[in-house]
């Protein structure tokens, strides 16, 4: 069965504080990998796609990137701004008509 | 364009009614979702149609559920003799293609008391 497992569940760090949030995942032929932000009482905000092992993208202070079992979601110097709900998601399967999502990491940072 | 479009944003009614909730995806997504999310969960896939074409369904979506889109354009999300465990917020999406990233409306908030 298609899983997408994130870690960890919560995240506090101080302003500036680089680090990095880990999801692995565990499907069948992936269709790609998402990243997107949640604010709480909102919808997912789209951040990234990522296809192949390899590929980065990057926006602002993240960066994403892809190896064949995990992605990273790496936040350089984060503000509180950047405090919210990072969920990874995937598509996978030869239909790929759904999208599976992690239970999400907490992220907190403080000023 | 000002994205998926979800209403009402919040619902709360009484166990045992039924209650409708209605997405307006972005113009150009032949592809629709939906998802529920309850608190410190990710979201969890309902059902998804292709244009008007529902090509799949969740197991948890039990037959209270119901997901229509006629012309395949807005889609409804019915539930009917609601019960507490259904207080959840329901999320709608939508893509362009098969492969690609899904767009998110802001959710329907629902409390069942």
């Amino acid at each position: 069965e298609d899983q997408v497992t994130q870690s960890p569940e919560a995240l506090r760090l101080q302003e500036g504080e680089s680090s990095s949030l880990n999801c692995s995942y565990t499907v069948s032929g992936l269709r790609g990998l998402f990243w997107y932000r949640q604010d709480p009482g909102k919808g997912p905000e789209f951040l990234f796609t990522l296809y192949s092992a390899g590929e980065e993208k990057e926006k602002e202070r993240l960066k994403a990137t892809l190896t064949k079992k995990e992605s990273f979601l790496h936040i350089t110097a984060p503000k509180p701004e950047d405090s919210a709900t990072y969920l990874c998601a995937v598509r996978a399967g030869s239909s790929a008509s759904k999208i599976i999502f992690g239970s999400g990491t907490r992220l907190s940072i403080r000023p | 364009d000002t994205g998926v479009s979800q209403d009402p944003r919040h619902k709360i009614t009484k166990r045992g009614q039924n209650v409708t909730f209605r997405c307006d995806p972005i113009s150009e997504h032949n592809r629709l979702y939906w998802y529920r999310q309850t608190l410190g969960q990710g979201p969890e896939f309902l059902t998804y149609f292709q244009n008007e074409a529902q090509l799949e369904k969740s197991r948890l979506l039990s037959d209270r559920f119901s997901a229509e889109r006629p012309k395949g354009s807005f889609s409804t999300l019915e539930i009917q003799r609601t019960e507490q465990g259904d207080s959840a917020m329901y999320l709608c999406a939508s893509s362009p293609r098969i492969d690609s990233e899904a767009f998110f409306g802001q959710g329907t908030r629902l409390t069942v008391v």
